[in-house]
């Protein structure tokens, strides 16, 4: 079955690095996703990476992926106020749309 | 590009009523699934709809309906409201309805009193 967890919080400086770790249980998962949601908004995606990867950079972001141990994070590089949001972890597997999500991590970001 | 919309943003009902949600995909997209979002239980897939037709169904009862048309929008319908309906309702939409990347709506806001 699906299951994935994170942690809860995390708070960080202003310019420093930020790491989101995320863990899934299901083995067949083929697509990680990282989402972004600030108050009172909808999801925005913000990075995916394929189950045949180890890592992925896209600008601030990078994602590394430890299939073994079925872990993923996402590191923000010099962290901006305008990072503070809760960031989502997601899998999606079984070659259909239906994603299973993490409970999210609230990541503040300190001037 | 204009992104997922939803309609209405909020919406207030009391226990027993039924409530309506819209949500249109971006342009070309076929395939919108909904999601639940609350505090205790966090996001939630409820189903998807791909041609007008319903590929994946959550574990939600039946009281949660949806439909597509042939324009792509989807709606989706509660039934006798329960106060634990009260969440964010979310939409997203993609190209088709294999593991392509989603994107999603602003959501509806929904109060049950």
């Amino acid at each position: 079955g699906e299951d994935v967890e994170q942690s809860l919080f995390l708070s960080v400086r202003e310019g420093d690095s930020s790491v989101i770790n995320c863990t899934y249980t299901d083995s067949s998962s083929t697509y990680l996703y990282w989402y972004k949601q600030e108050p009172g908004a909808g999801l925005q995606l913000l990075t995916y990476i394929f189950s045949n990867m180890d890592m992925k950079q896209d600008q601030r972001l990078t994602v590394l992926l430890n299939k073994k141990d079925k872990h993923l994070s996402l590191r923000i590089a010099d962290t901006q106020t305008g990072d503070s949001a809760i960031y989502f972890c997601a899998e999606s597997n079984d070659g259909n749309n239906r994603l299973a999500f993490g409970k999210g991590n609230q990541v503040v970001v300190i001037p | 590009k204009a992104g997922v919309t939803q309609t209405p943003r909020y919406l207030i009902k009391t226990r027993g009523q039924q409530v309506t949600l819209s949500c249109s995909p971006i342009s070309g997209h076929r395939s919108v699934s909904w999601y639940q979002q609350t505090p205790g239980q966090g996001l939630q897939f409820l189903f998807e709809y791909f041609s007008e037709t319903q590929r994946n169904k959550g574990n939600f009862p039946g009281r949660f309906s949806g439909r597509q048309f042939s324009n792509s929008r989807s709606e989706m319908n509660v039934s006798t409201l329960e106060l634990g309906d009260s969440a964010l309702y979310l939409c997203a939409s993609s190209f088709s309805s294999g593991q392509e990347t989603q994107y999603f709506g602003p959501g509806t806001r929904l109060l049950v009193l």
